[in-house]
């Protein structure tokens, strides 16, 4: 229950072209649902995150869409630039977990220029 | 801007070692985790840290392993004696709060155990 699923894996978009990443989860004590940014070598960063009390959240080219019915959020990337590729994690957590975060399993972008 | 940082950023050490990896949080912040990710894995949660006591821990988080804040800035990772699949990138994380605004990753210490 405390699972987070991603998917892609992987995705391939052209320059210019909406990258969308999906997560479902199950605990319905979740909220607060962050998207990391990875690159090679390095640490998560934080990208854009949603609380369920909204339905979207847009910040720039990146947009959080949030389906509490469903349990199920997005990441769209629009405009999707070469230099978005990266692994991209959406993750959860609750005030009640003890803030642990718990990762999806990542989807590797690739935006071919 | 202010950053989470990492020493060292990669530890070689030989299987049975203890290894200690250090972190330091954003200033402010209150809450200190540790994650590690597994080659082309998933990040994993290992332990959380609040008022100077563990607030929640993973199953991965055995015996093995242990955390303390020594001072008013540092925080570290101990694993008493290391094994082959210790192998990771080892994250420490900082936030403000329970993780509700955000919790920020450093640049990850490369744990190799041969």
């Amino acid at each position: 229950q405390q699972q987070v699923k991603q998917s892609p894996q992987s995705l391939i978009v052209q320059k210019g072209g909406i990258s969308i990443i999906n997560c479902a989860y199950e605990n319905t004590a979740f909220d607060y649902f962050p998207w990391y940014q990875q690159f090679p070598g390095k640490g998560p960063a934080l990208l854009i995150a949603i609380r369920p009390d909204v339905s979207e959240k847009k910040e720039g080219r990146f947009t959080i869409s949030f389906n509490k019915s469903a349990k199920q959020f997005s990441l769209h990337i629009m405009d999707s630039q070469p230099g978005d590729s990266a692994t991209y994690f959406c993750a959860a957590t609750s005030g009640s977990s003890g803030s642990r975060l718990t990762f999806g399993e990542g989807t590797q972008l690739t935006v071919n220029p | 801007e202010p950053e989470v940082t990492q020493t060292p950023s990669h530890q070689v050490t030989q299987m049975g070692q203890e290894v200690i990896l250090r972190c330091v949080p954003i200033s402010n912040h209150l809450y200190f985790y540790w994650y590690r990710q597994i080659l082309g894995q998933k990040v994993e949660f290992l332990v959380s840290f609040y008022n100077n006591e563990i607030s929640e821990k993973s199953e991965i988080f055995d015996d093995q392993f242990s955390v303390e804040r020594p001072d008013g800035s540092n925080f570290t990772l101990k694993i008493r004696s290391t094994k082959l699949e210790d192998s990771a990138m080892y994250f420490c994380a900082s936030s403000v709060d329970r993780g509700l605004s955000g919790a920020f990753f450093g640049q990850g210490t490369r744990l190799t155990v041969v």
